[in-house]
């Protein structure tokens, strides 16, 4: 496996479902990001990880909730999401944190029912 | 709260023709990326352009960033199919933040 990846790469959850999405990088970077993509929004970031802590978190709500257990993999766990959380769920990584090219992957498509 | 608006929103243009994106905003930026998206896919770096008036070129497109830095265009010549895709800025400063895209159509 080359670059980032995303698991699952759709999702289908019921609002009182838990599920989690998983994101692995294979460059040797050491910051990693989630950003939310919905239809009519611009691109948003979630969190940023640098060296497996948390550097920022915009006002995200309590039910999206991260997880880095070391530099290469990123998770975020879901529970209790609302219709409006549907959004395709971007991970990137970078060298260092706020500097120099994000690489993303491919995303996983999440539908909240 | 800064904003990137980048126009127009969608365009549909026939294999061959030249066209002209923008990026604009009132804010400053350290730095300005592109982004291209396609189908199925995450966004990919097209380049980041950091001096006032900085223009760049990657083969038939050509980036320039405005001289006090709050606004950017690319130009693509004889756009191919193969330039379909979601365009995206993305202005950087302490935050990084982006615009809603351009969603660019090129008919064969």
């Amino acid at each position: 496996e080359t670059g980032v990846t995303q698991t699952p790469r759709h999702l289908v959850m019921g609002m009182t479902n838990k599920k989690s999405l998983k994101c692995e990088q294979h460059l040797g970077h050491n910051a990693m990001y989630w950003y939310k993509q919905s239809a009519k929004k611009p691109l948003e970031l979630m969190f940023v990880y640098s060296l497996e802590e948390r550097v920022e978190n915009n006002s995200v709500p309590s039910r999206f909730s991260p997880e880095c257990p070391n530099s290469s993999h990123l998770f975020l766990h879901l529970h209790t999401l609302q219709p409006e959380d549907s959004a395709l769920y971007l991970c990137a990584s970078s060298l260092l944190a706020g500097v120099g090219e994000q690489y993303f992957g491919p995303g996983t498509r999440l539908t909240v029912t | 709260t800064q904003l990137l608006e980048q126009s127009p929103q969608f365009l549909s243009i026939q294999e061959g023709e030249n066209l002209t994106v923008y990026c604009n905003s009132s804010s400053v930026f350290s730095s300005l990326q592109w982004y291209r998206q396609e189908p199925g896919e995450g966004p990919v770096l097209l380049v980041t352009v950091v001096t006032g008036g900085e223009v760049k070129k990657l083969k038939r497109l050509t980036f320039q960033f405005g001289d006090a830095r709050k606004d950017s265009s690319l130009h693509i010549t004889a756009a191919q199919p193969g330039d379909t895709g979601l365009y995206l800025c993305a202005g950087r400063d302490d935050k990084i933040i982006f615009g809603k895209g351009t969603r660019l159509h090129i008919l064969p």
